[in-house]
Protein backbone atom coordinates (compact mmCIF):
# COMPACT_ATOMS: atom_id res chain seq x y z
CA UNK A 1 0.00 0.00 0.00
CA UNK A 2 1.06 3.76 -0.39
CA UNK A 3 2.13 5.44 2.45
CA UNK A 4 0.88 8.75 0.74
CA UNK A 5 -1.44 8.82 -1.65
CA UNK A 6 -2.40 12.45 -3.21
CA UNK A 7 -4.97 11.77 -6.05
CA UNK A 8 -5.81 15.50 -6.95
CA UNK A 9 -4.54 15.40 -10.44
CA UNK A 10 -4.61 19.28 -10.62
CA UNK A 11 -6.33 22.02 -8.75
CA UNK A 12 -7.13 25.46 -10.06
CA UNK A 13 -8.04 28.06 -7.42
CA UNK A 14 -9.03 31.58 -8.10
CA UNK A 15 -6.58 34.37 -6.54
CA UNK A 16 -7.57 35.32 -3.02
CA UNK A 17 -10.05 32.65 -2.72
CA UNK A 18 -9.04 29.46 -0.21
CA UNK A 19 -7.95 26.15 -1.21
CA UNK A 20 -7.37 22.59 -0.14
CA UNK A 21 -5.05 19.69 -1.07
CA UNK A 22 -5.68 16.66 -0.36
CA UNK A 23 -3.21 14.04 1.35
CA UNK A 24 -3.84 10.74 2.76
CA UNK A 25 -1.21 8.72 4.50
CA UNK A 26 -0.72 4.94 5.54
CA UNK A 27 1.16 3.31 8.84
CA UNK A 28 0.65 1.27 12.15
CA UNK A 29 3.60 3.55 13.46
CA UNK A 30 2.18 5.54 16.43
CA UNK A 31 5.21 8.48 16.20
CA UNK A 32 4.89 10.23 13.05
CA UNK A 33 5.16 13.60 11.21
CA UNK A 34 3.61 15.21 8.23
CA UNK A 35 5.31 17.60 5.96
CA UNK A 36 3.57 19.66 3.23
CA UNK A 37 6.74 20.90 0.95
CA UNK A 38 5.75 23.45 -2.44
CA UNK A 39 8.09 23.04 -4.81
CA UNK A 40 7.93 25.90 -7.90
CA UNK A 41 8.75 25.56 -11.20
CA UNK A 42 12.43 26.71 -10.35
CA UNK A 43 12.60 23.07 -8.54
CA UNK A 44 13.81 24.17 -5.19
CA UNK A 45 11.59 22.15 -2.40
CA UNK A 46 10.49 25.10 0.07
CA UNK A 47 8.92 23.61 3.49
CA UNK A 48 5.51 24.76 4.44
CA UNK A 49 4.58 23.16 7.39
CA UNK A 50 5.07 19.81 10.08
CA UNK A 51 1.91 18.49 12.38
CA UNK A 52 3.21 15.50 14.70
CA UNK A 53 1.26 12.88 15.50
CA UNK A 54 0.71 13.56 19.22
CA UNK A 55 0.44 17.09 18.44
CA UNK A 56 -3.34 18.55 19.52
CA UNK A 57 -3.59 21.19 17.74
CA UNK A 58 -3.54 21.57 13.76
CA UNK A 59 -0.44 23.03 12.71
CA UNK A 60 -0.58 26.68 11.06
CA UNK A 61 1.56 29.00 9.53
CA UNK A 62 0.26 32.15 8.50
CA UNK A 63 -1.81 31.65 4.82
CA UNK A 64 -1.12 27.53 5.34
CA UNK A 65 -3.05 25.52 8.09
CA UNK A 66 -2.75 21.83 8.42
CA UNK A 67 -6.59 20.03 8.41
CA UNK A 68 -4.96 17.15 10.73
CA UNK A 69 -8.16 14.10 10.95
CA UNK A 70 -5.86 11.46 12.65
CA UNK A 71 -8.61 8.58 12.27
CA UNK A 72 -9.19 9.49 8.98
CA UNK A 73 -5.35 9.36 8.14
CA UNK A 74 -5.58 12.61 6.60
CA UNK A 75 -3.32 15.94 6.30
CA UNK A 76 -5.43 18.39 4.01
CA UNK A 77 -3.44 21.69 3.32
CA UNK A 78 -5.58 24.27 3.07
CA UNK A 79 -4.04 27.28 1.66
CA UNK A 80 -6.61 30.85 2.44
CA UNK A 81 -6.69 33.99 0.43
CA UNK A 82 -4.65 32.70 -2.55
CA UNK A 83 -1.88 34.27 -4.51
CA UNK A 84 -0.37 34.00 -7.81
CA UNK A 85 2.73 33.13 -6.51
CA UNK A 86 1.13 30.21 -4.90
CA UNK A 87 1.21 28.36 -8.25
CA UNK A 88 3.37 25.33 -7.71
CA UNK A 89 3.38 21.48 -6.97
CA UNK A 90 2.88 20.91 -3.57
CA UNK A 91 4.04 17.61 -2.28
CA UNK A 92 2.99 15.73 1.01
CA UNK A 93 5.39 13.94 3.16
CA UNK A 94 5.76 11.35 6.26
CA UNK A 95 8.06 10.65 8.48
CA UNK A 96 7.42 7.35 10.81
CA UNK A 97 9.57 7.46 13.90
CA UNK A 98 10.24 4.06 14.62
CA UNK A 99 10.01 2.58 17.96
CA UNK A 100 13.66 3.91 18.23
CA UNK A 101 12.34 7.43 17.43
CA UNK A 102 15.59 7.66 15.13
CA UNK A 103 14.40 7.03 11.50
CA UNK A 104 14.28 10.52 9.39
CA UNK A 105 13.59 9.18 6.11
CA UNK A 106 10.35 10.97 4.27
CA UNK A 107 7.98 9.32 1.91
CA UNK A 108 6.75 11.80 -0.13
CA UNK A 109 3.51 11.60 -2.17
CA UNK A 110 3.29 12.15 -6.52
CA UNK A 111 1.96 15.70 -5.57
CA UNK A 112 -0.25 18.17 -6.80
CA UNK A 113 -0.57 20.91 -8.88
CA UNK A 114 -2.11 23.87 -8.22
CA UNK A 115 -2.66 26.92 -10.41
CA UNK A 116 -3.84 30.27 -9.17
CA UNK A 117 -6.19 32.55 -11.61
CA UNK A 118 -6.09 36.10 -11.55
CA UNK B 1 21.50 32.28 7.21
CA UNK B 2 22.75 30.52 4.04
CA UNK B 3 20.54 27.46 2.24
CA UNK B 4 21.70 24.61 1.08
CA UNK B 5 24.09 25.18 -1.81
CA UNK B 6 23.62 22.51 -5.01
CA UNK B 7 26.28 22.55 -8.48
CA UNK B 8 25.66 22.33 -11.39
CA UNK B 9 22.29 22.82 -11.30
CA UNK B 10 21.68 21.37 -14.83
CA UNK B 11 24.00 18.80 -16.46
CA UNK B 12 23.57 17.13 -20.01
CA UNK B 13 25.44 13.86 -20.56
CA UNK B 14 25.22 10.83 -23.00
CA UNK B 15 24.37 7.11 -21.33
CA UNK B 16 27.20 5.33 -20.01
CA UNK B 17 29.60 8.61 -18.97
CA UNK B 18 29.85 9.64 -15.53
CA UNK B 19 28.77 12.22 -13.85
CA UNK B 20 29.38 14.17 -10.10
CA UNK B 21 27.14 16.30 -8.15
CA UNK B 22 28.30 18.60 -5.08
CA UNK B 23 26.05 20.13 -2.21
CA UNK B 24 26.99 21.82 0.53
CA UNK B 25 24.74 21.53 3.66
CA UNK B 26 23.75 24.49 5.93
CA UNK B 27 26.34 25.39 8.17
CA UNK B 28 26.04 23.39 11.23
CA UNK B 29 23.51 20.20 10.31
CA UNK B 30 24.18 17.24 11.06
CA UNK B 31 22.29 15.12 8.41
CA UNK B 32 22.64 14.99 4.70
CA UNK B 33 20.21 13.48 2.56
CA UNK B 34 20.00 12.48 -1.21
CA UNK B 35 17.24 12.12 -2.72
CA UNK B 36 16.37 11.34 -6.64
CA UNK B 37 12.69 13.01 -7.79
CA UNK B 38 11.51 11.64 -11.42
CA UNK B 39 9.58 13.76 -13.56
CA UNK B 40 5.76 13.31 -12.53
CA UNK B 41 6.92 11.72 -8.81
CA UNK B 42 7.65 12.71 -5.62
CA UNK B 43 11.38 12.87 -3.90
CA UNK B 44 12.75 9.62 -3.21
CA UNK B 45 15.26 9.37 -0.73
CA UNK B 46 19.22 7.63 -1.92
CA UNK B 47 21.29 7.94 1.01
CA UNK B 48 21.36 9.94 4.28
CA UNK B 49 24.39 11.13 6.11
CA UNK B 50 24.90 11.31 9.96
CA UNK B 51 28.06 13.44 10.23
CA UNK B 52 30.43 11.36 7.70
CA UNK B 53 28.81 8.01 8.51
CA UNK B 54 26.02 6.32 6.39
CA UNK B 55 22.40 5.78 7.87
CA UNK B 56 20.72 4.42 5.02
CA UNK B 57 21.42 4.03 1.85
CA UNK B 58 18.88 0.64 0.97
CA UNK B 59 17.57 2.37 -1.85
CA UNK B 60 21.19 3.76 -3.49
CA UNK B 61 21.65 1.64 -6.73
CA UNK B 62 25.11 0.65 -5.20
CA UNK B 63 26.73 -0.41 -8.56
CA UNK B 64 26.33 2.75 -10.21
CA UNK B 65 26.15 5.24 -7.47
CA UNK B 66 27.89 6.16 -4.62
CA UNK B 67 27.89 9.03 -2.56
CA UNK B 68 30.77 10.58 0.25
CA UNK B 69 30.95 12.88 2.89
CA UNK B 70 34.26 12.44 3.82
CA UNK B 71 34.55 15.65 6.69
CA UNK B 72 31.08 15.30 7.58
CA UNK B 73 30.17 18.88 5.77
CA UNK B 74 30.19 18.81 2.29
CA UNK B 75 28.78 15.95 0.21
CA UNK B 76 29.20 14.30 -3.52
CA UNK B 77 26.92 11.63 -5.17
CA UNK B 78 28.31 9.97 -8.35
CA UNK B 79 27.17 8.11 -11.21
CA UNK B 80 28.90 5.60 -13.19
CA UNK B 81 28.40 4.43 -15.93
CA UNK B 82 24.98 6.88 -16.60
CA UNK B 83 22.05 5.01 -17.60
CA UNK B 84 18.81 6.39 -19.34
CA UNK B 85 16.31 6.12 -16.40
CA UNK B 86 19.11 7.94 -14.22
CA UNK B 87 17.55 11.23 -15.97
CA UNK B 88 15.89 12.67 -12.96
CA UNK B 89 16.60 15.60 -10.54
CA UNK B 90 18.76 15.17 -7.63
CA UNK B 91 18.03 16.84 -4.50
CA UNK B 92 20.37 17.68 -1.73
CA UNK B 93 18.86 18.44 1.86
CA UNK B 94 19.90 19.04 5.44
CA UNK B 95 18.82 19.11 8.58
CA UNK B 96 19.90 19.65 11.95
CA UNK B 97 19.89 16.31 13.90
CA UNK B 98 18.02 13.27 12.44
CA UNK B 99 14.41 12.53 14.08
CA UNK B 100 12.18 15.37 14.62
CA UNK B 101 13.61 18.09 12.04
CA UNK B 102 12.90 19.90 9.47
CA UNK B 103 14.34 18.85 6.16
CA UNK B 104 15.42 22.36 4.11
CA UNK B 105 16.35 21.79 0.32
CA UNK B 106 18.20 22.52 -2.02
CA UNK B 107 17.85 24.14 -5.85
CA UNK B 108 18.62 20.45 -7.42
CA UNK B 109 20.43 19.64 -9.83
CA UNK B 110 19.07 18.57 -13.02
CA UNK B 111 20.35 15.66 -14.79
CA UNK B 112 19.61 14.47 -18.51
CA UNK B 113 20.89 11.46 -19.87
CA UNK B 114 20.91 10.84 -24.03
Amino acid sequence: AQKITQTQPGMFVQEKEAVTLDCTYDTSDPSYGLFWYKQPSSGEMIFLIYQGSYDQQNATEGRYSLNFQKARKSANLVISASQLGDSAMYFCAMRELGFSGANSKLTFGKGITLSVRP
Amino acid sequence: EAGVAQSPRYKIIEKRQSVAFWCNPISGHATLYWYQQILGQGPKLLIQFQNNGVVDDSQLPKDRFSAERLKGVDSTLKIQPAKLEDSAVYLCASSFMTSGDTQYFGPGTRLTVL
